[in-house]
């Protein structure tokens, strides 16, 4: 079974451009997370999603950052304008209901310069 | 108290030691709890689930004193391939649901 896909794999990009981070879930599962991991903070949830819906973004820094999910198999991560604070690697993961078992994706590494 | 505190390591053992990590909780409300493992550059993995006073699963053993609120790893005759960053794993609010709070880790190396 696949697990969960994000791509891509590593970003550079400069500051001011546009970042889309993509996921695809594990299928069946109903719940999708995007998390941040720095050195500094840790890992960190940024928002998650049940049955597509976001239930809490409380954890999105600011209004640069955005995310969808338009169907139970894809979502997006996006930062626009990205700055160099945003480096960092972005997890998704998703779980297949209520507790503590999510499976996490490979992660992306951003960097921005 | 923080949500979730653990001491951050490094712990260095030889192989075959035993090696054990605490980490306290705030949320006196939470049910189950979690170690998840993270070997360096790759993603967080669910280690071991805790939902009543431990669990074991070969060489390790997970406990938790909710009295204290504290949960325990204890590693058996470590491996070279134990040496990861060990998260201890809380749900958030009442009831858990599906939000959880990661400890920053607990970095373990085994060494020859």
């Amino acid at each position: 079974d696949a697990g969960v896909i994000q791509s891509p794999r590593h970003e550079v990009t400069e500051m001011g451009q546009e970042v889309t981070l993509r996921c695809k879930p594990i299928s069946g599962h109903n719940s999708l997370f995007w998390y941040r991991q720095t050195m500094m903070r840790g890992l960190e949830l940024l928002i998650y999603f049940n049955n597509n819906v976001p239930i809490d973004d409380s954890g999105m820094p600011e209004d640069r950052f955005s995310a969808k999910m338009p169907n139970a198999s894809f979502s997006t991560l996006k930062i626009q304008p990205s700055e160099p604070r945003d480096s960092a690697v972005y997890f998704c993961a998703s779980s297949p209901g209520q507790g503590g078992e999510q499976y996490f994706g490979p992660g992306t590494r951003l960097t921005v310069t | 108290r923080k949500e979730v505190e653990q001491d951050p390591g490094p712990f260095n053992v030889p192989e075959g030691a035993t090696v054990a990590f605490n980490c306290t909780y705030s949320n006196s409300a939470s049910q189950s709890f979690f170690w998840y493992r993270q070997d360096c550059r790759k993603e967080p993995k669910l280690l071991m689930s805790v939902y009543s006073s431990g669990n074991e699963d070969g060489r390790f053993t997970a406990q938790l004193n909710r009295a204290s609120q504290y949960i325990s790893l204890l590693i058996r005759d470590s491996k070279l391939s134990d040496s990861a960053t060990y998260l201890c794993v809380v749900p958030r609010g009442r009831g858990g649901g599906n939000k959880l709070t990661f400890g920053t880790g607990t970095q373990l190396k085994v060494e020859l």
